[in-house]
């Protein structure tokens, strides 16, 4: 099993909204990662977690809250969005680059936020 | 820090003839370089990478890269166009920090690739 799986694939809030965008691996990478993109332009990163613990923010504002409840498992909470938020939100998985290992990303399809 | 630049928003190529598209990159350190794909509507795919060794580098759908130290490029090339490879294409380096932990790409802005028929 080769797949970042992510849902829900689209999600339209309104500004005073809160929920939760969710990813799950099943490769045994110990390390997980959101990104964000807006059309045309190329992702950036926003979250990286290892080992189930947030090594990496990204100066993202707090209104993004992740969590990571075991090393499957990815959710990005959002509470309070703004309309410029809209974006697809991405999430990947990789081996930590010890050991030989590369660390190449596998991203799964995204979630397409609209925030009204 | 670590970074990647494609000189190129767009590059047309007719199907059937080589295509290249180019990326050229700015590290410390020995450099992690990778190819992903995007077609609309979809996330990242991972095409191929550079890490060390032969400097021509192998990947999916009949692509390749050529990574050249001396003119710090990672270009991507595939000997003959099809029209399905009409796609959004990113080249990427790989973050540096202490430990080996994890770490992230950062991407170049992209390159739209439009293949003629």
């Amino acid at each position: 099993d080769t797949e970042v799986t992510q849902t829900p694939k689209h999600l339209v809030m309104g500004m005073t909204n809160k929920k939760s965008l969710k990813c799950e691996q099943h490769m045994g990478h110990r390390a997980m990662y959101w990104y964000k993109q807006k059309a045309k332009k190329p992702p950036e990163l926003m979250f990286v977690y290892s080992y189930e613990k947030l090594s990496i923010n990204e100066s993202v504002p707090s209104r993004f809250s992740p969590e990571c409840p075991n090393s499957s498992l990815l959710n990005l909470h959002l509470h309070a969005l703004q309309p410029e938020d809209s974006a697809l939100y991405l999430c990947a998985s990789s081996n930590l680059m010890l050991a030989g290992n590369t660390g190449e990303l596998f991203f799964g399809e995204g979630s397409r936020l609209t925030v009204l | 820090a670590q970074s990647v630049a494609q000189p190129e928003d767009q590059v047309n190529v007719a199907e059937g003839n080589p295509l290249t598209v180019k990326c050229t990159y700015s590290v410390s350190g020995n450099p992690y370089l990778f190819w992903y794909v995007q077609y609309p509507n979809r996330g990242l795919q991972f095409l191929l990478k550079y890490i060390t060794g032969d400097n021509l580098v192998k990947g999916s759908y009949g692509f390749e890269a050529e990574f050249n130290k001396s003119q710090t490029s990672f270009h991507l090339k595939k000997p003959s166009a099809l029209v399905s490879d009409s796609a959004l294409y990113f080249c990427a380096v790989r973050r540096i920090v202490s430990g080996g932990g994890a770490d992230g790409l950062t991407f170049g802005k992209g390159t739209h690739l439009i293949i003629q028929p």
